[in-house]
Parts: structure tokens; C-alpha cells; sequence
């Protein structure tokens, strides 16, 4: 079956850097997206990645490495505002998105 | 700017009970899709639209339909309620269809509870 695999929840500080890892298992790929989700209200586009590498805008910057089957966001500078969930989505061979369950970044002080 | 509106933001609804979901855009995307959000899970497709006039199927339609009259309407209709369709309902639009890799549009969403 297709997998997205991404931690539930993650804690860092005001400041500092973290990083959000995502790996997926799917049937094909045609590229790989991030959105961010605020507590309430609706997804956000953040990224998105077909080709190997690191892409990266503003504060944040995200990865991508096909062969290993893995993504992760990093967000530097955090910002209190940075306090949401993250969702990573990954679009198979049909071109059907299939979404990873989300990780909740909580910033602390 | 608009962008994406959906109607009611939330619906407390008794089971049986005949429901439809709005969702407008004044954007003129092609695409429209419809997903629902449930804690611990992604987010999963329901319906969805490629272009005025058609619909397709996503990974859970089961006790929701959809219609696609123009371009900027897509409702979704649940004939008769359960309480297993307690969820968050997600409109969003691309402006390229089912098949592409754009970027999606999303609604604020709409909270229904099924009692």
C-alpha cells in the first residue's frame, strides 16, 4: 500500500532551527509537496519538489531525495507564528495525492 | 479577493438528514476537489473535478455525491448522514486538473457533526 510517514509532533525554540522529516512509499512519483496548517483553518502551500535536491525559500527550505524515498522541510528563524501543523503530500504515478497525517510543531519561548 | 468560500462553517446535523456542503470560487480554476480531514489522518479526497461538467471518484466517495455545473460552483451533497462523516470538509481548487502537479487552493473549511 502507499505510506507517508511523518512525526506527529515536534517541539522547538524560538530561534532555532528544526528540521521535519517525511518518508513515503508510494506507487510512482510526480513530486513531492509541503503545506502549512494553522490550528483552524485551511492548508497553506509551503513547497514543492520533483527533482533531487534542496530548494529553498525565505526561511524555509525543503529537501528531496527520490531514491531514498525521503523529504524534509527545515525551518530556520522560527517565529512563534511558525506554531502549526505541517503536511507533507506526495503525488503517485495516477497522479493522485497522498497525504502524510501531519506533524504538529509546537514553539516554544 | 475571495479566493475559495465554503458554506456553513459548521453544521451540527442529525443522522438521516439530508446535507450539502457549499463551495464557491472566483479564481476560474478548472479544478475542484473535495477532501476531508480527520485528526491522526491525512487529508483524503472524496470527489473531484476536472473541468466543468465532470466528476471523478476520489479514495473515499461512499455517501457523498457531487456536481459540477460550472465553473466556479462544487457542492457536495451527503444523502443521508451518518455519524462516521464527522469530519472537517475541505474544498480546494488547482488551476490545472486531476493529473498535474499544481498547487492547491484550500477553503476554510467546514466542521460537520453528525449526532
Amino acid at each position: 500500500g502507499q505510506n507517508i510517514d511523518q512525526p506527529t509532533e515536534m517541539t522547538a525554540t524560538e530561534g532555532a532551527i528544526v528540521q521535519i522529516n517525511c518518508t513515503y512509499q508510494t506507487s510512482g512519483f510526480n513530486g513531492l509537496f509541503w503545506y502549512q496548517q494553522h490550528a483552524g483553518e485551511a492548508p497553506t502551500f509551503l513547497s514543492y519538489n520533483v527533482l533531487d535536491g534542496l530548494e529553498e525559500k525565505g526561511r524555509f527550505s525543503s529537501f528531496l531525495s527520490r531514491s531514498k524515498g525521503y523529504s524534509y522541510l527545515l525551518l530556520k528563524e522560527l517565529q512563534m507564528k511558525d506554531s502549526a501543523s505541517y503536511l507533507c503530500a506526495v503525488m503517485d504515478s495516477n497522479y493522485q495525492l497522498i497525504w502524510g497525517a501531519g506533524t504538529k510543531l509546537i514553539i516554544k519561548p | 479577493i475571495a479566493g475559495i468560500t465554503q458554506a456553513p462553517t459548521s453544521q451540527i446535523l442529525a443522522a438521516g438528514r439530508r446535507m450539502t456542503l457549499r463551495c464557491t470560487q472566483d479564481m476560474r480554476h478548472n479544478a475542484m476537489y473535495w477532501y476531508r480531514q480527520d485528526l491522526g489522518l491525512g487529508l483524503r479526497l472524496i470527489h473531484y473535478s476536472n473541468t466543468a461538467g465532470t466528476t471523478g471518484k476520489g479514495e473515499v466517495p461512499d455517501g457523498y455525491s457531487v456536481s459540477r455545473a460550472n465553473t466556479d460552483d462544487f457542492p457536495l451533497t451527503l444523502a443521508s448522514a451518518v455519524p462516521s462523516q464527522t469530519s472537517v470538509y475541505f474544498c480546494a481548487s488547482s488551476d490545472s486538473g486531476q493529473g498535474s502537479t499544481g498547487e492547491l487552493f484550500f477553503g476554510e473549511g467546514s466542521r460537520l457533526t453528525v449526532l
